[in-house]
């Protein structure tokens, strides 16, 4: 049971376009969610979170919307650049004192060509 | 500021034995949590420490378990480990609010031979 799904399992875009990386979830109790952006034989950093109160958060290059009803996020990264080829993972939590348990999809490998 | 470090890096085990990992976390972070990661299911949380009690379970066997000390600092321990305890463990810390950014370590490798 996959409560939290990244559909495409990978992503080529060309440097100087916009990657659009997409999360399903199925929990209606998640109320915070996250991203974070792995390379090999490191650990996850995080980038852009969401609270389930907002629709829209941006950082620099990065943006995270959130749509509850269609329990769907998506992660735009404007523009690309080749540094940002790695593996993405959306996260989710219910927050609260339940936000350290957090629940991740199965990541989604973005590739930027120069 | 020094980052979440996690020991050893990687570690080889057989079938049977068992094991201890240890994460440091950053500076006045209270909370850890503790993450498996396989290529089979993905990246799944094991348990969450905060300030010496366990807030936060996974779906884990009791096999695995953790502990925190009073400087935060977190161990889990896996004990008659099975082939398919082989994964990362990663571990994150926080400093423990409902929004706070939560850090990773680079992780530990574990392979069960």
């Amino acid at each position: 049971d996959q409560q939290v799904k990244q559909n495409s399992p990978s992503l080529s875009v060309q440097e100087g376009r916009i990657s659009i990386l997409n999360c399903d979830y199925t929990n209606s109790m998640f109320d915070y969610f996250l991203w974070y952006k792995k390379y090999p034989a490191e650990g996850p950093t995080f980038l852009i979170s969401i609270s389930s109160i907002k629709d829209k958060n941006e950082d620099g290059r990065f943006t995270v919307f959130l749509n509850k009803s269609a329990k769907h996020l998506s992660l735009h990264i404007v523009p690309s650049q080749p540094g940002d080829s790695a593996v993405y993972f959306c996260a989710a939590t219910p927050g609260g004192t339940s936000y350290g348990k957090l629940t991740f999809g199965q990541g989604t490998i973005l590739t930027v060509h120069p | 500021k020094a980052g979440v470090t996690q020991t050893p890096r990687y570690l080889i085990k057989t079938r049977g034995q068992q094991v201890t990992l240890s994460c440091s976390p950053i500076s006045g972070h209270r909370s850890v949590s503790w993450y498996q990661q396989t290529p089979g299911q993905g990246l799944q949380f094991l348990f969450e420490y905060f300030s010496e009690t366990q807030r936060n379970k996974g779906n884990f066997p009791g096999r695995f378990s953790g502990r925190q000390f009073s400087n935060s600092r977190s161990e889990m321990n896996v004990s008659t480990l099975e082939l398919g305890d082989s994964a990362l463990y990663l571990c994150a810390s926080f400093k423990g609010g409902p929004t706070d950014t939560q850090y990773f370590g680079p992780g530990t490798r574990l392979t069960v031979l």
